[in-house]
């Protein structure tokens, strides 16, 4: 069974960009996998940001996101990474990666434990 | 946009109890629902796939029907470890996957 393993926590000012890992435990390939960001700002529900064929590159994204969000993955296919810029205070959540068997519409079978950014003057 | 919605937003519950929350969906998604429970300062998890097919190696007390636009979640006997939020997904839409707003399940 893989693990996710994300990175940690960031601080950043408003206007700054943060860019966020998630890596197979293990050293254990994605290839076959699509990985999702799914953010939780406090209170609120879970908020789908974007998605990587890792391994292919192809991307999707949210239209809410579209823009200001960057997912990609290294060439192994063993990490993803997404970069969130002109952050703002609302950008303050819990930031989590998932992997999906397949296509962006697959079920999300393992997730990170989740990152959290806070976002502040 | 697919719009999800929940019902009940909130309930209180005892251990052992029998628990429903339903699932709407703006549009039909056919069986492409998706179930997951998440519990405070943990990942979510998967319980149910495809509507009705339970993830491997969750309790069978969880189980789950529904096709096209409405949705159930029923947990059989409540148990400790099930106190959480549970959010619907739908995974129909190629643009991307939307989850609704959740039901959280506190202790009576």
């Amino acid at each position: 069974q893989v693990d996710l393993v994300q990175s940690g926590a960031e601080a950043k000012k408003p206007g700054a960009s943060v860019k966020l890992s998630c890596q197979a435990s293990g050293g254990k390939s994605l290839v076959k996998y699509g990985i999702h960001w799914v953010r939780q700002a406090p209170g609120q529900s879970l908020e789908w940001m974007g998605w990587v064929n890792a391994g292919n590159g192809d991307t999707k994204y949210s239209q809410k996101f579209q823009g200001r969000v960057t997912i990609t993955r290294d060439t192994s296919a063993t990490t993803a990474y997404m970069e969130l810029s002109s952050l703002r205070s609302e950008d303050t959540a819990v930031y989590y990666c998932a992997r999906a068997f397949g296509t962006v519409m697959a079920v999300m079978d393992v997730w990170g434990k989740g990152t959290t950014v806070s976002v502040s003057a | 946009d697919i719009q999800m919605t929940q019902s009940p937003s909130s309930l209180s519950a005892s251990v052992g109890d029998r628990v429903t929350i339903t699932c709407r969906a703006s549009q039909s998604l056919g069986i492409f629902l998706n179930w997951y429970r998440h519990k405070p300062g943990q990942a979510p998890e998967v319980l149910i796939y495809s509507a009705s097919t339970l993830q491997s190696g969750v309790p069978p007390r969880f189980s789950a029907s529904g096709s096209g636009s409405e949705f159930t979640l029923t947990i059989s006997s409540l148990q400790p470890e099930d106190f959480a939020t549970y959010y619907c997904q739908q995974g129909y839409n190629s643009a991307g996957p939307t989850f609704g707003p959740g039901t959280k399940v506190e202790m009576k």
